[in-house]
């Protein structure tokens, strides 16, 4: 069965600073995804990262993905007070004829002034 | 394009009632999700739709839960005999996967609390 790790699974950080989440994924996959959730709201969807190696970048965040680490991490750079929200990581595992989501539990990023 | 669309957005229902909630995906898509997240939890998968067939059923989906999609258009989702621990936001999403790229659309979500 395929399991989802992030951690941290809370940060407080500073604005201005820079931080690393992780994503460590149990089982095959190329296809990785992240998202970004505010209270009460739905999954914004931030980056879709489909091969090993794959680095994508918008604004202070940038994901990478290593799939043969199965390791995706998602940094943020400079951080501001916006980018307070949870953040999670899904695998499409693509295998067996499954189709589903296998999410992490989330990263809840807080910004402090 | 409007996206996926959800109704109801909230619902509040006393135990043991029924409650059904709707999900329109993006026209074009022919898969359809249905997840459920609890709070402070990832969003965990209850089953999936391509056109009409459902393909898959996660094991979360008791007896009590029931999902269509008649004309592989729109869907229901019903949960019968609700229980306290059925309060969860439902999410629906949806997806082509054409090409490369399996990514899931995600709606706004119903908000179900039992009381």
């Amino acid at each position: 069965e395929l399991k989802v790790e992030q951690n941290p699974l809370f940060l407080s950080m500073q604005e201005g600073k820079n931080y690393t989440i992780y994503c460590n994924y149990s089982t095959t996959s190329d296809r990785l995804y992240w998202y970004r959730q505010d209270p009460g709201k739905s999954l914004e969807s931030l980056f879709v990262l489909l091969s090993n190696g794959a680095v994508k970048q918008e604004g202070r965040l940038m994901a990478s993905l290593d799939t043969k680490a199965r390791l995706s991490t998602l940094h943020i750079t400079a951080a501001v007070h916006d980018l307070s929200a949870t953040y999670f990581c899904a695998v499409d595992p693509s295998w067996g004829g499954s189709e589903k989501l296998v999410f992490g539990k989330g990263t809840k990023l807080t910004v402090n002034p | 394009d409007t996206g996926v669309s959800q109704d109801p957005r909230h619902k509040i229902t006393k135990r043991g009632q029924n409650v059904t909630f709707r999900c329109d995906p993006i026209s074009e898509h022919n898969r359809l999700y249905w997840y459920r997240q609890t709070l402070g939890q990832g969003p965990e998968f209850l089953t999936y739709f391509q056109n009409e067939a459902q393909l898959e059923k996660s094991r979360l989906l008791s007896d009590r839960f029931s999902a269509e999609r008649p004309k592989g258009s729109f869907s229901t989702l019903e949960i019968q005999r609700t229980e306290q621990g059925d309060s969860a936001m439902y999410l629906c999403a949806s997806s082509s996967r054409t090409g490369a790229n399996y990514e899931q659309y995600f709606g706004p979500g119903t908000r179900l609390t039992v009381t």
